[in-house]
């Protein structure tokens, strides 16, 4: 079955940095474009950053562009998210989630995982 | 830029009861939406997508419909599961504005 299973979260603070990662199993991981969503405590989904199956395109919320970065590396079947400058505002449950469709940009998620806490505190 | 405005952001209802949720789009996203329930502590599941098609195994009483710039989501008898936070979302452009509605709390 499709697992999604999110990990590097942490308690840091402003300015630094830190790296999410999402390791996928159950499923073809290197045909399926992936995303980033994150939720801050008590608030709505936010939706952070999308990359193609072989990383070619990568596109980010503005909230977030020059400052995180997504990536993957499909021999190890696992998704990024190096996030740098981090405010505290960032303070959210990361999730990844994949799209139905396999490599397209625009479509909904059939899988999340169960995410992972970043706060950013000082 | 898209935004999305989902009403109401609170709803309270009893079980048996027939509720709707709305989404508008500020501009048309064709088909492209989908409706997600999310309980406390877990991660959000997909119910509608296309607007009007519904996911698999996801019960019938779950319905969508819309399109264009505005979509409701309704649930035909409210069931004690069905209390949760619901949300739309637009999978048009991810990178244009909003892609998630603000979320719509659905409490006894």
């Amino acid at each position: 079955q499709v697992q999604l299973v999110e990990s590097g979260g942490a308690v840091v603070q402003p300015g630094r940095s830190l790296r999410l990662s999402c390791a996928a199993s159950g499923f073809t991981f290197g045909t399926y474009a992936m995303h980033w969503v994150r939720q801050a405590p008590g608030k709505g989904l936010e939706w952070v950053a999308l990359i193609s199956y072989d990383g070619s395109d990568k596109d980010y919320a503005e909230s977030v562009k020059g400052r995180f970065t997504i990536s993957r590396d499909n021999s190890k079947k696992t998704l990024y998210l190096q996030m740098n400058s981090l405010r505290i505002d960032d303070t959210a449950l990361y999730y990844c989630a994949r799209p139905r469709c396999g490599d397209c940009f625009s479509d909904f998620f059939d899988y999340w995982g169960q995410g992972t806490r970043v706060t950013v505190s000082s | 830029d898209i935004q999305m405005t989902q009403s109401p952001s609170t709803l309270s209802a009893a079980v048996g009861d027939r509720v709707t949720i709305t989404c508008r789009a500020s501009q048309s996203i064709s088909s492209s939406l989908a409706w997600y329930q999310q309980k406390p502590g877990k991660a959000p599941e997909v119910l509608i997508y296309k607007a009007s098609s519904l996911y698999s195994g996801v019960p019938s009483r779950f319905s969508g419909s819309g399109s264009g710039t505005e979509f409701t989501l309704t649930i035909s008898s409210l069931q004690p599961e069905d209390f949760a936070t619901y949300y739309c979302q637009q999978y048009n452009r991810y990178s244009s504005g909003d892609t998630f509605g603000q979320g719509t709390k659905l409490e006894i």
